[in-house]
């Protein structure tokens, strides 16, 4: 099975400032990397999929980056909204796996 | 607008079985590949298993942990996922969500993603 490993597990910061979030893979997966938010009790939603590629009505300040084993996701100016739970996912190869999350909190 | 709407969670004794469902709305699910993914409590995210198209086949792949012991299927008339759980372990014990699987193709190669996710049900599995 393909591990994927992000970090950091948690991370504070402050609306406004800039956030990166890295996601590793064990082995190559192309660009097949998907992100997804999450917030307390509800279901993940998709942000970025095929690692760089925006999903429809997600706002701009989020971007992904990255190909090969190491990838990236930025949120450019984090809003309120934005704290929740982050993960990655690769759809390179069966089973589908996912990141352990990474929570981003306000400062 | 696209919707999945899960129910058939609940509380089961370990060895017991129970059967989840999603209904569709605003697309076919013969058409569609589907996923089950589970999130224990306080946990991360776990696949469970995927249902391909009819057109891909109808065939289905399932986790290491569960194969074996739940099935996925699908009701064409009714336009629902199932998820037959059999065997149940505490370990089971999760929120459920079915996903859609769309594919995008661009720059030579196509790629899957989860565009939408019902709203999950909880199975508790306890003696």
């Amino acid at each position: 099975d393909i591990q994927m490993t992000q970090s950091p597990s948690s991370l504070s910061a402050s609306v406004g400032d800039r956030v990166t979030i890295t996601c590793r893979a064990s082995q190559s997966i192309s660009s097949y990397l998907n992100w997804y938010q999450q917030k307390p009790g509800k279901a993940p939603k998709l942000l970025i999929y095929a690692a760089s590629s925006l999903q429809s009505g997600v706002p701009s300040r989020f971007s992904g980056s990255g190909s090969g084993t190491d990838f990236t996701l930025t949120i450019s100016s984090p809003q309120p909204e934005d704290f929740a739970t982050y993960y990655c996912q690769q759809s390179y190869d069966i089973p589908y796996t996912f990141g352990q999350g990474t929570k981003l909190e306000i400062k | 607008e696209v919707q999945l709407v899960e129910s058939g969670g609940g509380l089961v004794k370990p060895e017991g079985s129970l059967r989840l469902s999603c209904a569709a709305s605003e697309f076919t699910l013969t058409d569609a590949w589907m996923n089950w993914v589970r999130q224990a409590p306080g946990k991360g995210l776990e696949w469970v298993g995927r249902i391909k198209s009819k057109t891909d086949g109808g065939t289905t792949d399932y986790a290491a942990p569960v194969k074996g012991r739940f099935t996925i299927s699908r009701d064409d008339p009714k336009n629902t996922l199932y998820l037959q759980m059999n065997s149940l372990e505490t370990e089971d014990t999760a929120v459920y969500y079915c996903t859609r699987d769309p594919r995008y193709c661009g720059g030579g190669s196509c790629h899957r993603y989860f565009d939408y996710w019902g709203q999950g049900t909880l199975v508790t599995v306890s003696s």
